[in-house]
């Protein structure tokens, strides 16, 4: 079992849409990370959360450490918003970094 | 501020060869994490190196080793390459002012491949 997991898988959406990606995790975390990847690899660290709710421009963070859940939002997507996005969790214990294997994002115009 | 490099961007080995990468960090930062990302296994950590100590490592055999410099460079060591190994391998450095959710900036990558 993945510690943690992320859905959907894939995503498509026309531009506009409001955008929602999953995470849950099953280990006691420090802070849980969204990255964006975008194709040829470059990795872009979104947002770091250790609770609550963090907003940067049209992308929102959310993080429910008793339920172990979070979620992007994405507002008024745009086809530059097309990449993976991929939730990492630092673990409180041993400080051990796990992933999410990604959702992949294609915003159609 | 220049952001994370490493080198090279693109290696090709064969298998049972040694490779050694290197990332240098932001001006300033003092911590330094690598990673491998495979398709099948999608990012996984390997270690993290702080002034020059490896602080937290993953579960990736003894083949895969890595040091940090007192000018907080790092480089990482993979001896005997398998098969398996082809993988980008991406370095990450941090300011690491004492909290451990400190924001991690991403260098492009090593893209090797194992023949």
């Amino acid at each position: 079992k993945n510690e943690v997991e992320q859905s959907p898988q894939n995503l498509t959406a026309q531009e506009g849409e409001f955008i929602t990606i999953n995470c849950s995790y099953s280990v006691g975390i420090s802070a849980l990370h969204w990255l964006q990847q975008h194709p040829g690899g470059g990795i872009v660290s979104l947002f770091m959360l250790s609770s609550g709710k963090k907003k940067h421009g049209r992308l929102i963070a959310t993080i429910n450490i008793q339920e172990k859940h979070s979620s992007l939002h994405i507002t008024a997507s745009h086809p530059r918003d097309s990449a993976v996005y991929i939730c990492a969790v630092l673990s409180n214990t041993g400080n051990q970094f796990y992933f999410g294997t990604g959702t992949s994002l294609t915003v159609i115009p | 501020k220049a952001g994370v490099t490493q080198t090279p961007r693109y290696l090709i080995k064969t298998r049972g060869q040694q490779v050694t990468l290197s990332c240098s960090p932001i001006s300033g930062h003092r911590s330094v994490s690598w990673y491998q990302q495979t398709p099948g296994q999608g990012l996984q950590f390997l270690f993290e190196y702080f002034s020059e100590t490896q602080r937290n490592k993953g579960n990736f055999p003894g083949r895969f080793s890595g040091r940090q410099f007192s000018n907080s460079r790092s480089e990482m060591n993979v001896s005997t390459l398998e098969l398996g190994d082809s993988a980008l391998y991406l370095c990450a450095s941090s300011l690491d002012s004492g909290s451990v959710t400190d924001t991690q900036y991403f260098g492009p990558g090593t893209r090797l491949t194992v023949l």
